[in-house]
């Protein structure tokens, strides 16, 4: 079955402790994306990745990293949490040059 | 800047009305136009999508609308059902690419049986 697959689904953490998101897919897709998603600003970007090694910023990329060390793999790296980060958090990938998104099931991140 | 402005927020309606759902854009480089589906606790789904270059595009009970000219497009369901109670996310990007695209900012249906 064709998903992308994230890990933790639910998290709750404190400010300052280092977290992982992790974002694996199936399809062999060469772009791959995070977003947050916040009531009444609908999702937003965080960071994207056109291809193994290749990752750019999106709209929201503060206090959060990324790395593209595999074509399938995608994590999303917090260093030092805070408390505005405490969101929905979604990954999702494409074929390159493809405006059809597949998402995964979202993570929902707490960080007190 | 929010590029996609999406109303309503939230909309109710009865079994087999007809919601609609409008966004306007400011890009006129924008050349892609999707709406996403999202159930709950479930990640955003492409429903259907639409370029400028047709001003209507249908599959099945989903209907975009699209106005080049006013930059804006809208989604419209028939004969609604409760299982179409969702968010709704309309989409633009350039180049169609999925790099590019910018959400509003989602309209939650509500389809009362």
């Amino acid at each position: 079955e064709a998903q992308v697959t994230q890990n933790p689904r639910y998290l709750i953490t404190v400010t300052g402790k280092k977290l992982t998101v992790t974002c694996s897919q199936n399809m062999n897709h060469e772009y791959m994306s995070w977003y947050r998603q916040d009531p009444g600003l609908g999702l937003r970007q965080i960071y994207y990745s056109m291809n193994v090694e290749v990752t750019d910023k999106g709209d929201v990329p503060e206090g959060y990293k990324v790395s593209r060390k595999e074509k399938r793999n995608f994590p999303l790296i917090l260093e030092s949490p805070s408390p505005n980060q405490t969101s929905l958090y979604f990954c999702a990938s494409s074929r390159q040059g493809d405006g059809e998104l597949f998402f995964g099931e979202g993570s929902r991140l707490t960080v007190l | 800047q929010q590029q996609v402005k999406q109303s309503p927020q939230s909309l109710i309606v009865q079994k087999g009305g007809i919601p609609i759902i409008n966004c306007a854009y400011e890009n006129t480089a924008f050349d892609y136009f999707p709406w996403y589906q999202q159930f709950p606790g479930k990640g955003p789904a492409l429903l259907i999508a639409i370029r400028p270059d047709v001003s209507e595009k249908k599959e099945g009970r989903f209907t975009i609308s699209f106005n080049k000219s006013a930059k804006q497009f809208s989604l419209h369901i028939m004969d609604s059902q409760p299982g179409d109670s969702a968010t709704y996310f309309c989409a633009a990007s350039m180049m169609s690419s999925a790099r590019q695209l910018t959400f509003g900012s989602g309209t939650q249906l509500t389809v009362l049986p």
